[in-house]
């Protein structure tokens, strides 16, 4: 099975810009969940998509939106960068069983604002 | 509290050493543990799960010890190697209406050959 697909794998915006990143999850997974990564902050969670819905949104202000497709491809769009938004945006897609499950990452977008 | 604290920040050992990764956790709510490795220009990569009414899984040379009762768990490495140098990261996830997982801060493993 092909792995989770982001792109692109580089961008450098300007502030004030908006940008959107793009996700193929793993086929058959319906779940695409994002992450900031951050040398400071680590990895903190943006939000989650299941069948086209957004059921979990972390603590990132609203200019940090996304969605998802009805083929689960998954789009993240940030409006008016930050320089503070240089960071790498990570997509995962799950297969949540009831009880949890484990998140298949994609090797990520570097977004560098200048 | 929702937050996973990870220790150490980094760790280096000689070869055929044992790393140990602790993680500590305040809700109770969790249901999954699991550790990830990342290599750089990689996203994470999962190494190793366990639930919480398990107390020691093992997968090869890793293995994650967990203590239900303080609220801890870690990971250990046996015969590290080289290869083995990444950053790994614990995690805590669990169901409400949909999953949710976060990460410990990290920490940087480096295995001397």
């Amino acid at each position: 099975k092909a792995g989770v697909t982001q792109t692109p794998r580089y961008l450098i915006k300007t502030r004030g810009q908006q940008v959107t990143l793009s996700c193929s999850p793993i086929s058959g997974h319906r779940s695409v969940s994002w992450y900031q990564q951050t040398p400071g902050q680590g990895l903190q969670f943006l939000f989650e998509y299941f069948s086209e819905t957004q059921r979990n949104k972390g603590n990132f202000p609203g200019r940090f939106s996304g969605r998802q497709f009805s083929n689960s491809r998954s789009e993240m769009n940030v409006s008016t960068l930050e320089l503070g938004d240089s960071a790498l945006y990570l997509c995962a897609s799950s297969l949540f069983s009831r009880t949890g499950g484990s998140l298949h990452f994609g090797n990520g977008t570097r977004l560098t604002v200048t | 509290q929702q937050q996973v604290k990870q220790s150490p920040q980094s760790l280096i050992v000689q070869k055929g050493g044992i790393p140990i990764i602790n993680c500590a956790y305040e809700n109770t709510a969790f249901d999954y543990f699991p550790w990830y490795q990342q290599f750089p220009g990689k996203g994470p990569a999962l190494l190793i799960a366990i639930r919480p009414d398990v107390s020691e899984k093992k997968e090869g040379r890793f293995t994650i010890s967990f203590n239900k009762s303080a609220k801890q768990f870690s990971l250990h490495i046996m015969d590290s190697q080289p290869g083995d140098s990444a950053t790994y990261f614990c995690a805590a996830s669990w169901g409400t209406g949909g999953f949710k997982t976060i990460f410990g801060a990290g920490t940087r493993l480096f295995v001397k050959a």
